[in-house]
């Protein structure tokens, strides 16, 4: 779907659990992003990767974990640490550090805490 | 690090009329300003985009206008239609350090009445 997959598309997390949304992309692109979309506050960063096996904390990184083991994939966990997780999470790729063109998205996990 | 401002956050016009959101950045240094276009519950898409070395960029109905020296860029969309309806993001890219510099504004929904 565009290159970029994201799963599940809905999510639901109970008090102290930990779970972890999937992105993927086949884009063959370096760089890749977690972002945090809630209401009236537009996108703010999580964690994002330029290259496989490194990954830098965003403006929001508390209660996130991320790994970039392979290229193509960038899994984020929601620790049992973030208090407020009820939030639209969207994935983004790109060719990476000054190549040219923006960010292809994902279409986003809607996660509730329940 | 870059600050993107972007106004307003509501923006309502009539079918037909012309919209104009505006955006303005703090590092003189940001090279690439792409506007993004989201509609409810989707992923945001890319619309437009422009580099620091053009004044302006125009794709049928929507043009982007770039001022560099008062570090400003905005987004027209002429003869609006319902479809236009979503929310709208500016971005900026600066140089050095950070996720590939792309930082987001707030975002402006547009409301088209019929």
């Amino acid at each position: 779907d565009g290159g970029i997959t994201q799963s599940p598309k809905y999510l639901f997390r109970k008090e102290g659990q930990n779970v972890t949304l999937s992105c993927e992309q086949n884009l063959n692109h370096d760089a890749m992003y977690w972002y945090r979309q809630d209401p009236g506050q537009g996108l703010r960063l999580i964690y994002y990767s330029q290259i496989v096996n490194d990954f830098q904390k965003g403006d929001i990184a508390e209660g996130y974990s991320v790994s970039r083991e392979k290229k193509e994939s960038f899994p984020l966990t929601v620790t049992s640490a973030q208090k407020n997780p009820t939030a639209f999470y969207l994935c983004a790729s790109s060719k990476g550090r000054g190549q040219a063109g923006g960010y292809t998205f994902g279409s986003g996990t809607r996660l509730t805490v329940v | 690090g870059e600050n993107v401002e972007q106004h307003p956050s509501t923006l309502s016009v009539q079918e037909g009329d012309s919209a104009v959101i505006k955006c303005t950045y703090s590092d003189s240094a940001s090279n690439y300003f792409p506007w993004y276009k989201q509609e409810l519950g989707k992923r945001p898409q890319l619309i437009i985009d422009i580099r620091s070395n053009v004044g302006e960029k125009k794709d049928q109905r929507i043009a982007v206008t770039l001022n560099k020296t008062a570090k400003h860029f905005s987004l027209h969309i002429t003869e609006t239609q319902p479809e236009d309806s979503a929310v709208y993001f500016c971005a900026a890219r600066g140089v050095g350090g950070g996720a590939d510099g792309l930082t987001f504004g707030k975002g402006t929904h547009l409301i088209i009445q019929p």
